[in-house]
């Protein structure tokens, strides 16, 4: 079955450590995305990517890196500039054309110890 | 700007039906859809409406009224799995790139 993993489940990182979260998906989407979760709130776009060797800063990008080197993945760093980075991380991917649904991975906790 | 507003929450009894809304602001718009969220899960689209109506999908559906810039998920039978968090999302040319932009979320919480 397609879909998207994103791993770890859960995440611990000790204040300044960078983390990075993996993001895999095998439904050929073109286009992948990093939201970021905080309890109560809704979803706030880190970086998306619609080609590979290529993404885009979302609204809250300051702290967080990615990379795009293969269409199947789109990894996400979160650094140590990243001074509140506790939050539920959700990986998505979509068609760029005929497609108006995101996928969803099942999303990674990360909470600084 | 943009911006969509949806209740932060609503409480329903097991078996009724409910509406939660959605009204935005935005230019050019082509779409809203709707995304449903368990506690600790990840969001699962639910529908799309880019023309104006109501689209049925089993117990859901989607209305969407472009004159007026709002929207609607009607859920019907309700069970107590249906509580969860609900997501609006528009379509937007004006969203560099064409990317959505979600809302904050309604909690639906279900009486038995």
């Amino acid at each position: 079955d397609g879909g998207i993993t994103q791993s770890p489940k859960y995440l611990f990182r000790k204040e300044g450590q960078n983390v990075t979260l993996s993001c895999e998906q095998n439904l050929n989407h073109d286009a992948m995305y990093w939201y970021r979760q905080d309890p109560g709130q809704g979803l706030r776009l880190i970086y998306y990517s619609q080609i590979v060797n290529d993404f885009q800063k979302g609204d809250i990008a300051e702290g967080y890196s990615v990379s795009r080197e293969k269409k199947e993945s789109f990894p996400l760093t979160v650094t140590s500039a990243q001074k509140n980075p506790t939050a539920f991380y959700l990986c998505a991917s979509s068609m760029l054309q005929g497609n108006y649904g995101y996928t969803f991975g099942s999303g990674t906790r990360l909470t600084v110890v | 700007g943009q911006s969509l507003e949806q209740p932060s929450e609503v409480t329903a009894v097991e078996g009724a039906i409910v509406q939660i809304n959605c009204t935005y602001q935005t230019s050019g718009f082509y779409g809203l859809s709707w995304y449903q969220q368990h506690d600790g899960g990840a969001p699962t689209f639910l529908s799309y409406n880019a023309l104006d109506g109501l689209e049925e999908t089993g117990r859901f559906s989607s209305f969407l009224s472009r004159s007026d810039s709002y929207g609607y998920l009607l859920l019907q039978e309700l069970q107590m799995k249906d509580s969860a968090s609900y997501f609006c999302a528009v379509y937007s040319s004006m969203n560099r790139d064409d990317k959505i932009i979600f809302g904050k979320g309604t909690r639906l919480h279900i009486l038995p």
